[in-house]
């Protein structure tokens, strides 16, 4: 069974700190994506990035960062100069061959002015 | 386009009665989901389709019923509505149902049962 854990529930930074936030996945498959959404206050579900098991490579866009290490089952997002508009709940999903979507719980990040 | 829209935003049940959400898209996507959205819970899957004519259930089907007559509708119907099923749900959709594919959200529907 796929499983993602966000063990962050909730996050509080001052603006322009660097953050981090967690997921670590565990599937039996080799082949399977990695995916992170952002909800925003407003509610909708924006997505961010996905990552096939693959391709190790980190991956930057602009002030995001994403690394991925399969040693340690982990797709952790950083958030490079916080600003307050980044404050939003961070979903990490898993999908394999043949399964639907898992989303994990969720991390709540607050960047304070 | 217009991607994934879901009607209403906001509906307040009383225990027993049935509706259903609405959710269409304009993108041609093959796969559509219903997800529903509980405090500290992430999404849960209910209901899945991989095309028109097909459904299939999620994680957390009971209480819930859908059908696709076409590709861009998937509406969700609730039989008799519990506050156990007081929630956010989000209508998603993608290309196809393979695993490579990311899915697209409408905006959500918030239901209270009372």
């Amino acid at each position: 069974a796929q499983k993602v854990t966000q063990a962050q529930t909730e996050i509080s930074v001052v603006e322009k700190e660097d953050v981090t936030l967690d997921c670590v996945y565990e599937t039996r498959d080799t082949t399977y994506y990695l995916f992170w959404y952002k909800q925003p206050p407003s509610g909708e579900l924006v997505f961010l990035i996905r990552r096939n098991s693959f391709d190790e490579q980190n991956e930057i866009s602009g002030r995001y960062s994403w690394n991925f290490q399969k040693s340690t089952s982990s797709f952790n997002f950083t958030i490079t100069a916080s600003q307050v508009v980044d404050s939003a709940v961070y979903f990490c999903a898993l999908s394999v061959v043949g399964q639907n979507f898992v989303f994990g719980p969720g991390t709540r990040l607050s960047v304070l002015p | 386009n217009a991607g994934v829209t879901q009607t209403p935003k906001f509906q307040v049940l009383k225990t027993g009665q049935s509706m259903t959400l609405q959710c269409a898209q304009d993108m041609n996507h093959e796969y559509m989901s219903w997800y529903r959205q509980d405090p500290g819970m992430g999404l849960r899957l209910i209901h899945y389709s991989v095309g028109a004519g097909i459904t299939d259930q999620g994680e957390v089907p009971n209480g819930y019923n859908v059908s696709r007559s076409t590709t861009e509708d998937f509406p969700l119907r609730l039989l008799s509505a519990a506050p156990s099923q007081t929630s956010v749900y989000f209508c998603a959709s993608s290309f196809s149902g393979w695993a490579s594919y990311e899915q697209y959200f409408g905006p959500g529907t918030r239901l209270t049962v009372t």
